[in-house]
């Protein structure tokens, strides 16, 4: 698959605190989707991205399709112990998607 | 809950068995896709089906042999594996969008492989 730059890579984080995630990518993609996977389950999907700068809100997270369609971006707002776990972002193009290395978070309570 | 069904949940087998994972959806979808993730690693693409036809097969090894019976199951047959196989095995599924795009994929919990 076609590489693509998550950051960050870890983070520690307060309960009630806003966080932010990102991922790049040298390739056009037509999707961007973000999802959370928690240890030995299947990731699952938070947010689907269709059009170069669309912004979209599901509860806490909000997420951007880059208008260059190169990159996303997904923030959490409050944050909650159940929001540990990793973040996936991924590009779609055809029925590829090319996954970031995650973003692990860890919540301090 | 997930809709995307998956068996067994942990599967231990040796290098010479045959074994099979299953998958299951009830949502209509049409495109159903076997992702191979190993520990801290994100999911591999491995096989596309199409309306029920093989659309992309990443170069896996003929070891891995996939089926897809009818439009809501997906097998994975195994025979002959190696213990570097070991990993947690997604099977997913999405519509099929205008133009081939597959859309939002919804995965299974996933089926814990360890080869002995």
């Amino acid at each position: 698959g076609q590489q693509l730059n998550q950051s960050p890579q870890s983070m520690f984080i307060q309960e009630g605190e806003d966080v932010s995630m990102n991922c790049t990518s040298s390739s056009i993609f037509n999707t961007w989707l973000w999802y959370k996977q928690d240890p030995g389950e299947g990731p699952v999907l938070l947010i689907a991205l269709y059009k170069a700068g669309e912004l979209t809100s599901n509860g806490r997270l909000t997420a951007q399709f880059g208008i260059t369609r190169k990159d996303s971006f997904l923030n959490i707002s409050a944050s909650i112990p159940s929001d540990v776990g990793i973040y996936f972002c991924a590009g779609g193009l055809g029925y590829k998607l090319s996954f970031g290395a995650g973003t692990t978070v860890t919540v301090r309570a | 809950d997930t809709e995307v069904t998956q068996t067994p949940k942990h599967l231990v087998m040796g290098m010479t068995n045959k074994k099979s994972l299953k998958c299951e959806q009830h949502m209509g979808h049409r495109a159903m896709y076997w992702y191979k993730q190993k520990a801290k690693k994100p999911p591999e693409l491995m096989f596309v089906y199409s309306y029920e036809k093989l659309s992309i097969n990443e170069s896996v090894p003929s070891r891995f042999s996939p089926e897809c019976p009818n439009s809501s199951l997906l097998n994975l047959h195994l025979h002959a594996l190696q213990p570097e196989d070991s990993a947690l095995y997604l099977c997913a599924s999405s519509q099929v969008k205008a133009g081939g795009q597959g859309g939002e994929l919804f995965f299974g919990e996933g089926s814990r492989l360890t080869v002995l």
